[in-house]
């Protein structure tokens, strides 16, 4: 079955304690993206990758790392989380870009992590 | 990039027909209209994608306009399972820019009642 897995789906943790969030697909997607989920601001992108070793910043990146080694996993990587990280994070992919004008946006997303940095 | 608007909430009940217009006068040549649907603390789901007149699937209806720069998700017969946020995006295949071209902004929360 296709899909987008994230773990863990539910994390609790302290100010400053370095933690990851893994997100693995099985579609062979080169594009892959983490997304964070606060209430009245709707879903916002931090970090892309549009293939292995090429990532970008989305629109809020602070306090975010992230790498892409291999295609199919792109973990989020928390240095030093702060309570303000605090939120509820999505990964998606979706195939690449470009060809013919058809079907080349739809994102798979996975089932949300839900974190919260007491 | 193309910006979109839509409703923040709409209400209707069990049966209807709910329609969700989304505006986005600035939309590109290459651009798809393409909407996602959220059930609470699950990921958006992908619900139709469309770039000009009417497309229908088993979901739902998009109906897009001559000039584009709005469209319209029909869902027909709504169900209480319906109650959802509901995404309008716009962007094409070669949309760049430091979040991809495809913003999701805040939604429509679409809530069915009995």
């Amino acid at each position: 079955e296709a899909q987008v897995t994230q773990n863990p789906r539910y994390l609790i943790t302290v100010t400053g304690k370095k933690l990851t969030v893994t997100c693995s697909q099985n579609m062979n997607h080169e594009y892959m993206s983490w997304y964070r989920q606060d209430p009245g601001l709707g879903l916002r992108q931090i970090y892309y990758s549009m293939n292995v070793e090429v990532t970008d910043k989305g629109d809020v990146p602070e306090g975010y790392k992230v790498s892409r080694k291999e295609k199919r996993n792109f973990p989020l990587i928390l240095e030093s989380p702060s309570p303000n990280q605090t939120s509820l994070y999505f990964c998606a992919s979706r195939p690449p870009s470009g060809g013919t004008l058809s079907g080349k946006n739809i994102q798979y997303f996975g089932a949300g992590t839900r974190l919260s940095v007491l | 990039l193309a910006k979109t608007t839509q409703p923040i909430s709409m209400d209707s009940y069990e049966g209807q027909e709910v329609n969700i217009t989304c505006s986005h006068n600035n939309i590109a040549t290459n651009d798809y209209i393409t909407w996602y649907q959220q059930f609470p603390s699950q990921g958006p789901r992908f619900i139709i994608q469309g770039y000009k007149t009417k497309v229908t699937n088993e979901v739902a209806s998009l109906f897009i306009p001559a000039d584009r720069k709005s469209s319209t998700l029909s869902l027909p017969r709504v169900s209480l399972s319906d109650t959802a946020v509901y995404y309008c995006l716009v962007g094409g295949p070669y949309s760049g820019g430091g979040a991809d071209g495809l913003t999701f902004g805040k939604g429509t929360h679409l809530i069915i009642q009995p």
